[in-house]
Formats: C-alpha cells, sequence, structure tokens
C-alpha cells in the first residue's frame, strides 16, 4: 500500500522567505507524485507533478519539487513566499497515470508580513 | 470545455435525512474517482467508477454509502441516513484514458453539514 507523510501540519514563514513543505512517500512502484494547493472552501488545484525524467519539477505560482528516490521524498520549495501563498499543500501519490491518489495529511501555511 | 462540476456546493440535511452529490466530469472523460476530506484532514479516496461500472469501491464505508456513474448523466454520491459525523467536503475528479493526462481533474467540492 502507498502512503504520504508531510512533515508539519502548520508552517508559519515571513512574506520574502523561503517556503520549504516536506513530504516522503511509500510506494512499491515508481511513483507519480503531485503537489495541490487548497485555498479556504474550494478545490484542489494542480501545482506540479513528476511522472517520469527530470527530478527537478518547475511548477505554476514560482513552486518547485524535485523527487529524490533515494530519500523516498518530493519536497516543495518557493524561494520567496507571497502574502497569496497562504493556503493548504497536499502532497500525493499514485501508482500510473490516472490512478487513485493517496494524500497526504496537508500543511497548512501561514504567510506573515 | 467545462471542468469538472460538482452540486451542490454546500448541501445541509439532518439526521437521518439522505444527501445525493452530484458530479458532471469533464466532457469526454468516462472515469471518475469520490474522494472525501473530513475536517483537518487530507483527502481520502472512496470509490472509483467508470461508466456503468464500479471498478474500486476500497475506500467507501462499509453502509448507508453508494455510488453510481449511468451512461447518460453525473456520477451520484450517496449518502443514507446521515449522522453528524458524515459531515465533511466531498470531491470528486474526472479523467480519461484517451487524453494523455497523467492526473485526474478535481471539482470545487460538495460541503455537507449534517446538523
Amino acid at each position: 500500500a502507498q502512503s504520504v507523510t508531510q512533515l508539519g501540519s502548520h508552517v508559519s514563514v515571513s512574506e520574502g522567505a523561503l517556503v520549504l513543505l516536506r513530504c516522503n512517500y511509500s510506494s512499491s512502484v515508481p511513483p507519480y507524485l503531485f503537489w495541490y494547493v487548497q485555498y479556504p472552501n474550494q478545490g484542489l488545484q494542480l501545482l506540479l507533478k513528476y511522472t517520469t525524467g527530470a527530478t527537478l519539477v518547475k511548477g505554476i505560482n514560482g513552486f518547485e519539487a524535485e523527487f529524490k528516490k533515494s530519500e523516498t521524498s518530493f519536497h516543495l520549495t518557493k524561494p520567496s513566499a507571497h502574502m497569496s501563498d497562504a493556503a493548504e499543500y497536499f502532497c500525493a501519490v499514485s501508482k500510473a497515470a490516472g490512478n487513485k491518489l493517496t494524500f497526504g495529511g496537508g500543511t497548512r501555511v501561514l504567510v506573515k508580513p | 470545455n467545462a471542468g469538472v462540476m460538482q452540486n451542490p456546493r454546500h448541501l445541509v440535511r439532518r439526521r437521518g435525512q439522505e444527501a445525493r452529490l452530484r458530479c458532471s466530469p469533464m466532457k469526454g472523460h468516462s472515469h471518475v474517482y469520490w474522494y472525501r476530506q473530513l475536517p483537518e484532514e487530507g483527502l481520502k479516496f472512496m470509490v472509483y467508477l467508470q461508466k456503468e461500472n464500479i471498478i474500486d469501491e476500497s475506500g467507501m464505508p462499509k453502509e448507508r454509502f453508494s455510488a453510481e456513474f449511468p451512461k447518460e448523466g453525473p456520477s451520484i454520491l450517496r449518502i443514507q441516513q446521515v449522522v453528524r459525523g458524515d459531515s465533511a467536503a466531498y470531491f470528486c475528479a474526472s479523467w480519461d484514458r484517451g487524453h494523455g493526462d497523467t492526473e485526474a481533474f478535481f471539482g470545487q467540492g460538495t460541503r455537507l453539514t449534517v446538523v
């Protein structure tokens, strides 16, 4: 069975500071990895994904993530936080294209002015 | 091309009533997933359907919950005799193999409140 662990249910960063959200997964097969963002009372928006190929993946809104197979990690970063980045972020894994997703518990990001 | 449409966006039911949640997939998509997000938690897979077939219902509670995706019309998630613990956001996502996408697309969700 697959599982996803997100370290830190809440993260507080200052505007302009680095955002780092951690995600570790377990999977019996090479995984597809995703990061989603959810704003209050909204649906999920895909930030970025890793399927195959280059392990550093760039997404929308200046976010990027690096797939590290040896560490079974897919941490999300953004060099400079913006107030609009305040939201909840979910890491997810699937076994193949279109398969069901297994989500982490989420990390709520607070951005301080 | 409209996205995944869910309705209603908000639903209030009294304990013991039935809740029906609808999901219209993206045009051309024949696969639908339902997920539940309990307060302060991540999303949990419930059921995976293709047109007229339930493919994987391993995440569905054993009682009171059912899902369908008929040949025509939206997918329906039905919760009978709702209880307070059913209060959650329910999301559907749609996908189709022929479009080359690697992930399903999510709707805005239905937020169910049981009073």
